[in-house]
């Protein structure tokens, strides 16, 4: 399969631990973003990558999360003192260049305590 | 008052049924304009993109009013397999997305 992956597709952690999400774009593509969907809302954007610099984050990234992408493949995205309110679906996308169709991974389900 | 309103529904229609779905966006810089549907605890996927012009695939049709800012898709002659959430979306510079929270639809047999 040469879509998007992301794991764990699953996540359960008690509020305070941190949890790390990991997204295999799309080989050929240079730009990974993030978004968060929770119950009823359509995904909102959290920051995005152009191979390895992080060129936005949304005010929605408060200072308990981080995203790296080091070499211009895989990222992750880190939570710190998680909260039951960051309970979502994590999800990534990539896309080939600026405008590119966006491709979404399977998503990691979040769940605290 | 967010950026993609949309009717949330659930439309509930029978087989065969058309339907219609709208969607308003507000802020006039967008650039491109989408569809997307999403299964239950699925990703979303690409259904089709939006032009001024209208455009067809199947028996989806969508259309963009720049100047109203307002976005339809309709489907003819529904099948149960699509049943689904539609998410409009927007595209706004450097690619970020914006998505309204979704319309259900239901088809029954």
């Amino acid at each position: 399969d040469t879509g998007v992956s992301q794991d764990p597709r699953h996540k359960i952690t008690k509020r305070g631990q941190n949890v790390t999400f990991r997204c295999d774009p799309i080989s050929e593509h240079n730009r990974l973003y993030w978004y968060r969907q929770t119950l009823g809302q359509g995904p909102e954007f959290l920051t995005y990558f152009q191979n390895e610099a992080q060129l936005e984050k949304s005010r929605l990234l408060s200072d308990r999360f981080s995203a790296e992408r080091p070499k211009g493949s895989f990222s992750t995205l880190e939570i710190q003192r998680t909260e039951q309110g960051d309970s979502a679906m994590y999800l990534c996308a990539s896309s080939f260049a600026e405008m590119g169709t966006q491709y979404f991974g399977p998503g990691t389900r979040l769940t605290v305590l | 008052r967010k950026e993609v309103e949309q009717d949330p529904g659930p439309f509930n229609v029978p087989e065969g049924a058309t339907v219609a779905f709208n969607c308003t966006y507000s802020n006039s810089a967008s650039q491109s304009f989408f569809w997307y549907r999403q299964d239950c605890r699925k990703e979303p996927k690409l259904l089709m993109s939006v032009y001024s012009s209208g455009n067809e695939d199947g028996r989806f049709t969508a259309q963009l009013n720049r100047a109203s800012q307002y976005i339809s898709l309709l489907i003819r002659d529904s099948k149960l397999s699509d049943s689904a959430t539609y998410l409009c979306v927007v595209n706004r510079i450097g690619n970020k997305l914006v998505f309204g929270a979704g319309t259900i639809l239901r088809v029954k047999s």
